[in-house]
Formats: C-alpha cells, sequence, structure tokens
C-alpha cells in the first residue's frame, strides 16, 4: 500500500531564505509526482507535476526533483517571501490507478 | 477565470440532515474527483467518475453518494450527516491519461461543511 510522508510538518523561515520541504513515498512504482500549495481554507494549487520518466521541474522559483528508486521527492523554493506561507502537498499517482495519494503536508510560514 | 468552481463555499447542516455539494467546471475534462480533506489531514480521494463511469473508493461510507449528470456537473450527496463528516470537500478534474496531455488534477475552492 502506497504510503506518502512529508517532513517536517511545519517550519519557519525568515524571509529570503532558500528552503527544500521533503516527501517521500513507499513505492517507487507511480505515474507522477505532483506538489500543491493550499492556503487556509482554500482549495488545492498546482505547483509542479513531474512524470515519473523525468527528474526535476521548474516554475520560476520553485524546483522539484524526483528520485524514484529512493522514493524521495523535494520542492526547493528559492528567496522565500512571506507570500510563500502555506500547506505545501505532495501527491503520488501508482501507476495502477488513477488516485491521487496525499501526503498530510508541511506548512510553511516565512516572517518578514 | 474560474475553471472548477464548487458551491456553497460553506455549508452548515444538522446532525442527520441530507446536504449536497455542487461542483461545476469548465474544463470539459472527463474525470472528475470528490475528495474530504479533515483538519490538518490529507485529502482522502472518496470517488471519481471518468465520463459517466462511477468508480467508489473501497472504504468511502454508504452515507456518501454522487451524481453526475452531464459533463460539466458533479454533486456529492451526503444522506445522514454525522459529526465525523465535518470537513472540507475538495471537487477536482483531470483528462484521462490516454488522451497523452499532462495528468494534472484541477481542484476548485472547496466546500467547508460544519454539522451541528
Amino acid at each position: 500500500k502506497q504510503e506518502v510522508t512529508q517532513i517536517p510538518a511545519a517550519l519557519s523561515v525568515p524571509e529570503g531564505e532558500n528552503l527544500v520541504l521533503n516527501c517521500s513515498f513507499t513505492d517507487s512504482a507511480i505515474y507522477n509526482l505532483q506538489w500543491f500549495r493550499q492556503d487556509p481554507g482554500k482549495g488545492l494549487t498546482s505547483l509542479l507535476l513531474i512524470q515519473s520518466s523525468q527528474r526535476e521541474q521548474t516554475s520560476g522559483r520553485l524546483n522539484a526533483s524526483l528520485d524514484k528508486s529512493s522514493g524521495r521527492s523535494t520542492l526547493y523554493i528559492a528567496a522565500s517571501q512571506p507570500g510563500d506561507s502555506a500547506t505545501y502537498l505532495c501527491a503520488v499517482k501508482p501507476s495502477n490507478t488513477g488516485k491521487l495519494i496525499f501526503g498530510q503536508g508541511t506548512t510553511l510560514q516565512v516572517k518578514p | 477565470d474560474a475553471m472548477v468552481i464548487q458551491n456553497p463555499r460553506y455549508q452548515v447542516t444538522q446532525f442527520g440532515k441530507p446536504v449536497t455539494l455542487s461542483c461545476s467546471q469548465t474544463l470539459n475534462h472527463n474525470v472528475m474527483y470528490w475528495y474530504q480533506q479533515k483538519s490538518s489531514q490529507a485529502p482522502k480521494l472518496l470517488f471519481h467518475y471518468y465520463d459517466k463511469d462511477f468508480n467508489n473508493e473501497a472504504d468511502t461510507p454508504d452515507n456518501f453518494q454522487s451524481r453526475r449528470p452531464n459533463t460539466s456537473f458533479c454533486f456529492l450527496d451526503i444522506r445522514s450527516p454525522g459529526l465525523g463528516d465535518a470537513a472540507m470537500y475538495l471537487c477536482a478534474t483531470s483528462i484521462p491519461r490516454a488522451s497523452g496531455k499532462l495528468d494534472t488534477q484541477y481542484f476548485g475552492p472547496g466546500t467547508r461543511l460544519t454539522v451541528l
């Protein structure tokens, strides 16, 4: 059974710092991995999607990497800003199903 | 431009009183999903539709039902809400993998359900 874990559960950094959020999954048979952002009381916004054949994806200050063999993904945020404060969720799509399996998220606070 | 719309954004119901949550999409996507997200927890898939084909998750309680009258709309019916059903309900859409396009799921803003 696929399980997704995100560590740490919460993170607080000063503005301007570069940071890394971690995601691990137990079964390497995945179709893709997706990173989402969720603001308090709101829905999910897709940030980056990495197909199983890819190693990384970049969008602006965000860079997501995928190491399928070790069951790990990271989301790198460069030059963090207070507006980056949110919960970041990692989700994998197993190869044999259409559903997403989510981690519990990392709540990020960027202090001015 | 809203792509996945959920109404209402906030819903209050009484214990045992049936409630319906609505989702509509302007993306013309074949697949629509309903997730339940309790406070500080990961979203949990309840069921999804591939066109008109309904796919229920094995651990989704019978109390939860869904309808998809057309491509654009999908409803979540909770027949007898209990206190444990208070949560954020998220609707999402995607294009099937067979289309060859990116399999990104697009989420709506969610409906927060309170059960009194």
